[in-house]
C-alpha cells in the first residue's frame, strides 16, 4: 500500500531532551516536507526536500533539522525542544512533475500526524 | 508571496453542491491553485489543482476565473463525509516548492 507513515504517533518529552521523529514514503518521491499545526494558525511548513542531499526552509524552520540522506526518508530532528513546539506533525510526500514554469512537486501525500507534547 | 483568502466556515445541506471560494490575487503565471481537505486532525488529503483552465474528478471541479485572481472548488453533491476543512493553496516560492496552507474554510455538510 502506498503510504507515509511517521513515528511515533505520540509523543510526551521535556524541555531539552533531543528527539526525531521518523517519516518514511514508499512511493519514491522526490519532494518531501515537513509541516506543522497548531490552533488558530493552520498548516506551516517547516523544511522541505527537492531529493536526496537537497533541503531547504520553509516558513518556520526555527529550532529544527532535517536530514535526506536517502529518498525515502526524511526524519525531523529536535535537537532542544522547547515547549513553543507542541504541536501536531505532519510529513509530506509528492511526485516532482513538468509543470509550468519547472519541475514542481505535485499532489503531496500526507503521513498520520505526530502530537509532539514538550514539558 | 501568492497567499490565500478563504471564508473561515460555511454550511451546505447535504446532497447540495458545495462551493468554496477562494482569493489569490497576487498569484503569478505559473503558480498552480492546489486544494486540499482535512478531516478531524488526520493527514490532509489532496483533491484537485489547476492552473488555467478549469479542471474536473471524481473528488471535485475547480473553476478559475480568467484573471486567475480567484477559484472556487465545487464538491457536486455534498455528502456528512465532507465535512472537513477545505485549505485552498498556491506555491510561492521562486522555485514553486514551498507551499503556505493557511486555515482554511471549515465547511459542515447538514442532514
Amino acid at each position: 500500500e502506498a503510504q507515509v507513515t511517521q513515528n511515533p504517533r505520540y509523543l510526551i518529552t521535556v524541555t531539552g531532551k533531543k528527539l526525531t521523529v521518523t517519516c518514511s514514503q514508499n512511493m519514491n518521491h522526490e519532494y518531501m516536507s515537513w509541516y506543522r499545526q497548531d490552533p488558530g494558525l493552520g498548516l506551516r511548513q517547516i523544511y522541505y526536500s527537492m531529493n536526496v542531499e537537497v533541503t531547504d526552509k520553509g516558513d518556520v524552520p526555527e529550532g529544527y533539522k532535517v536530514s535526506r540522506k536517502e529518498k525515502r526518508n526524511f526524519p525531523l530532528i529536535l535537537e532542544s525542544p522547547s515547549p513553543n513546539q507542541t504541536s501536531l506533525y505532519f510529513c509530506a510526500s509528492s511526485p516532482i512533475r513538468g509543470l509550468a514554469g519547472g519541475p514542481s512537486p505535485n499532489e503531496q501525500y500526507f503521513g498520520p500526524g505526530t502530537r509532539l507534547t514538550v514539558t | 508571496d501568492a497567499k490565500t483568502t478563504q471564508p473561515p466556515s460555511m454550511d451546505c445541506a447535504e446532497g447540495r453542491a458545495a462551493n468554496l471560494p477562494c482569493n489569490h490575487s497576487t498569484i503569478s503565471g505559473n503558480e498552480y491553485v492546489y486544494w486540499y481537505r482535512q478531516i478531524h486532525s488526520q493527514g490532509p488529503q489532496y483533491i484537485i489543482h489547476g492552473l488555467k483552465n478549469n479542471e474536473t474528478n471524481e473528488m471535485a471541479s475547480l473553476i478559475i476565473t480568467e484573471d486567475r485572481k480567484s477559484s472556487t472548488l465545487i464538491l457536486p453533491h455534498a455528502t456528512l463525509r465532507d465535512t472537513a476543512v477545505y485549505y485552498c493553496i498556491v506555491s510561492y516560492s521562486n522555485t514553486g516548492n514551498q507551499f503556505y496552507f493557511g486555515t482554511g474554510t471549515s465547511l459542515t455538510v447538514i442532514p
